[in-house]
């Protein structure tokens, strides 16, 4: 079965330093899809990054990153120059093909607190 | 505006009283799916649909219905709910269902049934 795990459920970072949410996930497919969700206090649901698993280069999308490592089902997300708005829960998800669309699965979660 | 819409965006109700969240979407997509989030366990699929009259269950189907009559529409019925089923329910839409479309989720309905 295909699962997905966040081991932190929390994390704190000082705002414009660096951080990284860990995420790895467990699946015998070659073909899916990985993303990072951020959900604000407003609950908001909001796709950060997504990469492609037959794609060796990692994603980026302005001050969010990942570090993409297929063999070890590693995909963790790099935070830089954090902000007060970064502050929210962050999912880590994976997209599974059956029977010609993608089932979604989602980690548990990390809550990201931003200091001042 | 392009968007998902979800009513009601909270509900108190009690055990066994039939009820349905409506989710609605104006983009076009083929693709609806729900979800529910829970502390501690993410968000777990509980149903989704590729395109009109064409379901499929998720991680977590039991207790629930779903219903694809028109494209735009992807209402959400609880029967019998119960309250293992107090939960914050999204609902949301791509546009063909395959991964590199994102997901638009609605902004959530938060259940609790007593």
């Amino acid at each position: 079965a295909q699962t997905v795990t966040q081991s932190q459920p929390e994390m704190s970072v000082q705002e414009a330093e660096t951080v990284t949410l860990s995420c790895t996930y467990d699946t015998s497919e070659s073909d899916y899809y990985l993303f990072w969700y951020k959900q604000p206090p407003s609950r908001q649901m909001i796709l950060v990054i997504r990469q492609e698993a037959y794609k060796q280069q990692n994603a980026t999308e302005n001050r969010f990153s990942v570090n993409f490592q297929k063999a070890a089902k590693s995909f963790s997300l790099k935070i830089s120059d954090s902000q007060l708005g970064d502050a929210a829960m962050y999912f880590c998800a994976y997209a599974a093909p059956t029977s010609g669309t993608y089932k979604y699965i989602f980690g548990t979660g990390t809550r990201l607190k931003v200091l001042a | 505006e392009a968007q998902v819409t979800q009513n009601p965006r909270y509900l108190i109700t009690v055990t066994g009283k039939k009820l349905t969240v409506t989710c609605s979407q104006n983009m076009n997509h083929e693709y609806m799916s729900w979800y529910r989030q829970d502390p501690g366990l993410g968000l777990r699929q509980i149903y989704y649909s590729m395109n009109v009259e064409v379901t499929d269950k998720g991680d977590v189907p039991e207790g629930y219905k779903v219903s694809r009559k028109e494209k735009r529409n992807f209402p959400l019925i609880l029967e019998s709910p119960s309250p293992n089923q107090t939960s914050l329910y999204f609902c949301a839409s791509s546009s063909l269902g395959t991964a590199t479309d994102t997901q638009y989720f609605g902004p959530g309905t938060r259940l609790t049934v007593l």
